[in-house]
């Protein structure tokens, strides 16, 4: 099975700040990679998927990069609705997906 | 709009059985994969099992041989037969929608509850 790695696995930063969240796959992936945001109490929202596109209704300051083995979600400038759970996942193995352990992004 | 509802979750004793149900809207369910996801209170999301449009099957190791997925298109809907449930099934359950060319998951339900406990 391919197991995905997220760092960090908590980040405290502030509005305004730019922030990068990492994936490894323990295997390659192409870009078989999506992200996701969950907030408390709330179902995941797609927010990239094949590493870098992003989902309608996505704000532009959320990007992604990577291909293979390493991949990124970056957010471009913190707005107070973004502090919430990321997680990436892959879709690389037929519909046998993984996620990642999810990285929490906390108010400073 | 797309709409995904799950239900039949609740309390379940060790080795009982329940079935999920997750009634689906809005889009041509015949043609799309379908997913479960699980969460346990404070923990992440794990990929629990998914359903083709041509109703082939995946799980992952942790469920298989006890879980079961199923569709029924006529009535837009997707299951889950749970069996031999354990401590460890405990969580929210959500169904997903998987995008036929993406293959990321779209759509997602607003969960539901199933707890294993003595």
């Amino acid at each position: 099975d391919i197991q995905l790695t997220q760092s960090p696995s908590s980040l405290s930063a502030s509005v305004g700040d730019r922030v990068t969240i990492t994936c490894r796959a323990s295997q390659s992936i192409s870009s078989y990679l999506n992200w996701y945001q969950q907030k408390p109490g709330k179902a995941p929202k797609l927010l990239l998927y094949g590493t870098s596109s992003l989902q309608s209704g996505v704000p532009s300051r959320f990007s992604g990069s990577g291909s293979g083995t390493d991949f990124t979600l970056t957010i471009a400038s913190l707005q107070p609705e973004d502090f919430a759970t990321y997680f990436c996942q892959q879709s690389y193995t037929n519909l046998r997906y993984t996620f990642g352990q999810g990285t929490k992004l906390e108010i400073k | 709009e797309v709409q995904l509802v799950e239900s039949g979750g609740g309390l379940v004793h060790p080795g009982g059985s329940l079935r999920l149900s997750c009634a689906a809207s809005g889009f041509n369910f015949r043609t799309y994969h379908m997913h479960w996801v699980r969460q346990a209170a404070g923990k992440g999301l794990e990929w629990v099992s998914a359903i083709g449009s041509a109703d082939d099957t995946y799980y992952s190791g942790s469920v298989k041989g006890r879980f079961t997925i199923s569709r029924e298109n006529a009535k837009n809907s997707l299951y889950l037969q749970m069996n031999s449930l354990r401590d460890g099934d405990t969580a929210v359950y959500y169904c997903a929608r998987g995008h036929t060319s993406t293959y990321s998951l779209d759509y997602w339900g607003q969960g539901t509850l199933v707890t294993v406990s003595s």
